[in-house]
């Protein structure tokens, strides 16, 4: 059976410092792959997904990156976080078509 | 952007009752879903149902969709106070890939 695993569960982090959360899925290959993020109390928002190794599309301009050096891991990076980038960071896989999403448990950052 | 948004925002309900939640959206769709969030934790995918489907049972629950009205709507019957979670709706906006979420609405199953 197909898992996906996000790390770490909870993250605090100065402002200024950098960021790498990373997530893997197991039990599948060539899975879409998808960051999103969840303010509190509100919805989801998508950051990034990717459809194959080094395809990554952006869907918000801002202070994060994002990187899937190899088929089933995806990294969220920023080189210096802002107090805006605290949130709940969610990663998800899909395989092809209409396919439901798969999520991890999620990492709370906390920029501080 | 938000393409599905939910109502009411939040439902206070006994157990044993059940639980309508609404779900809108803005563009044409292949598919709509549904999700669950417990508090804290990652989303749990609950249905799935096509376009060219009008409504769709799995235990509990049953989905409808309305492609003319753009509208959906979670039934989940005799609630249970475990049923206490976030449920959001999705749609794929035509995409094979992205799936966009509403804000959710916050269901509150009291013993």
């Amino acid at each position: 059976s197909q898992t996906i695993h996000q790390w770490p569960a909870t993250l605090v982090q100065p402002v200024g410092s950098p960021l790498s959360l990373e997530c893997t899925v197991e039990g599948t290959s060539n899975p879409n792959l998808y960051w999103y993020r969840q303010a509190a109390g509100r919805g989801l928002q998508l950051l990034f997904y990717s459809v194959g190794i080094g395809q990554i599309s952006s869907e918000v301009p801002q202070n994060l990156s994002a990187s899937r050096p190899q088929d089933r891991q995806f990294i969220l990076s920023s080189k210096k976080l802002l107090l805006s980038d605290s949130g709940f960071y969610l990663c998800a896989w899909k395989a092809g078509g209409y396919s439901p999403l798969h999520f991890g448990n999620g990492t709370r950052l906390t920029v501080t | 952007s938000q393409q599905g948004e939910e109502d009411p925002q939040a439902l206070s309900i006994q157990e044993g009752e059940n639980a309508t939640m609404n779900c809108s959206y803005k563009t044409s769709i292949n598919n709509l879903q549904w999700y669950r969030q417990n508090s804290g934790r990652g989303l749990v995918h609950l249905i799935l149902i096509r376009s060219n489907e009008r409504e769709k049972h799995s235990g509990r629950l049953r989905v409808t969709l309305d492609t003319s009205k753009k509208s959906s709507s979670l039934l989940i019957t005799a609630s249970r106070a475990a049923d206490t979670a976030s449920y959001f709706c999705a749609t794929d906006e035509g995409s094979n890939y992205k799936l966009t979420f509403g804000k959710g609405t916050l269901l509150t199953v009291n013993p």
